[in-house]
């Protein structure tokens, strides 16, 4: 198992312009989160969903728009890049719900600078 | 979204036993807490979980008072690769979750 892949793993952006971050689990879990990390802090959950074709928001989603077509992809997209999305984005994925079974596991993250 | 609380850091010298608690009030019947190890550019690793009392793995013990409102990571016998920042997370059983704290960062010396 590959576990959860995230692409790109940098990128840099002028402001106004937009992107999508991916992400992929192969371990057929049916939670996922985007979060985000800015330096010397902890992380914030940005949107995460429960399954495919269900999404919501977490404590930071203003400037992003998640979409959950498969079990196995979950994309943030950025619309209008702002320097203040700057930050290392992290997805992960779980069984979670009535499994009882919370443990998250992580992608390497993406580094993105808004410019 | 209710929050976590964790000491901002801790020292700790190689071979000692190393407790960080998360307090974390506003935690719901249904609430799980979970443990997480972070170095620096990776994502976090998962430690442990619990529900109430304690529960232990090979890498750790995690003790939950019977109030739930905080928790106790303890590692036992810590080395140098055990410096990282530790973060709790309160998740519920509909993916609803608190947000990470700013995690507490562990320095271990020799």
């Amino acid at each position: 198992n590959a576990g959860v892949t995230q692409t790109p793993k940098f990128r840099i952006l002028k402001i106004g312009q937009s992107m999508t971050l991916q992400c992929t689990q192969d371990m057929n879990h049916n939670y996922m989160y985007w979060y985000r990390q800015d330096p010397g802090m902890g992380l914030k959950l940005i949107y995460y969903s429960v399954g495919a074709g269900i999404t919501d928001k977490g404590e930071v989603p203003n400037g992003y728009n998640v979409s959950r077509s498969t079990t196995e992809d979950f994309p943030l997209r950025l619309e209008l890049a702002a320097p203040s999305q700057t930050s290392v984005y992290f997805c992960a994925s779980s069984y979670g719900g009535l499994a009882g079974d919370h443990e998250q596991y992580f992608g390497p993250g993406t580094r993105l600078t808004v410019t | 979204l209710a929050k976590t609380t964790q000491p901002i850091s801790m020292d700790s010298y190689e071979g000692q036993e190393v407790n960080i608690t998360c307090s974390h009030n506003n935690i719901a019947t249904n609430d799980y807490i979970t443990w997480y190890q972070q170095f620096p550019s990776q994502g976090p690793r998962f430690i442990i979980q619990g529900y109430k009392t304690k529960v232990t793995n090979e890498v750790a013990s995690l003790f939950i008072p019977a109030d739930r409102k905080s928790s106790t990571l303890s590692l036992p016998r810590v080395s140098l690769s055990d410096t990282a920042v530790y973060y709790c997370l309160v998740v519920g059983n509909a993916g609803n979750m608190l947000t990470f704290g700013g995690g507490t960062r562990l320095m271990v010396k020799p």
